[in-house]
């Protein structure tokens, strides 16, 4: 099955500063979703995003298909980013999300 | 947009008891459905996906006959968890498709599970 990879495991910052999150995927994928995971577990839906750019706020991603990999940028930092990340895939013949491992991010003040 | 709700947010149950979780679509109708469980600081695993009207599909070394996924409307699955044993204590959350296979999932709150 397709694999997800996910770059860097942890993260730490100070308030204000800007990261990048990566994510790498085996295989052509039909669906790429980005989610922060709060500490009471529940998913907040970032981006939809299995192609192209997008911007919400201070937070964009971009996914480029063909060299299979997608890109989340955090910029301004806050205290309240702090979670986990995960970048997951749908294949071209799956229809379920497969999750990377996660990027834990840690801001503090 | 499409809201998932999951109940219950958190369950505690003795060892040898059975615990059903239900996860509802609200406003939109869901032609499948999904099953993930998550241990402490790991990621979400896929369990199971289900069909409305139709058996589900487990993932490789999910035990079919332990995890009971019953998905009888285009609103409703739910996950039994039967003869709970201590190991099963987890968190599980639950995902939900409308139709196309290209379309985002929606995803439940999650439920805490533990088991004494």
């Amino acid at each position: 099955g397709i694999q997800v990879e996910q770059s860097p495991p942890d993260l730490i910052l100070q308030e204000g500063a800007n990261s990048t999150l990566r994510c790498n995927f085996s295989d052509s994928v039909n669906n790429l979703q980005w989610f922060h995971q709060n500490p009471w577990g529940q998913l907040i839906n970032l981006f939809y995003i299995p192609s192209g750019t997008k911007q919400n706020g201070r937070l964009s991603a971009t996914t480029v298909a063909t060299e299979r990999y997608s890109l989340l940028y955090i910029s301004s930092s806050q205290t309240t980013d702090s979670g986990v990340y995960f970048c997951a895939v749908t294949d071209q013949a799956g229809t379920a999300l497969i999750f990377g491992k996660g990027t834990t991010l840690s801001v503090s003040s | 947009g499409a809201v998932v709700s999951q109940h219950p947010s958190w369950v505690i149950c003795k060892s040898g008891t059975s615990v059903k979780i239900e996860c509802r679509s609200l406003d939109f109708q869901a032609t499948t459905m999904f099953w993930y469980r998550q241990f402490p600081k790991q990621s979400l695993m896929l369990m199971a996906t289900s069909n409305e009207g139709s058996k589900a599909t487990y993932e490789q070394g999910v035990e079919k006959d332990k995890f009971l996924i019953n998905h009888a409307s285009l609103t409703l699955s739910t996950l039994t968890v039967t003869s709970a044993h201590p190991e099963d204590s987890s968190f599980y959350i639950c995902s939900a498709r409308r139709d196309s296979k290209n379309e985002k999932l929606f995803f439940g709150s999650g439920t805490q599970l533990s088991v004494l």
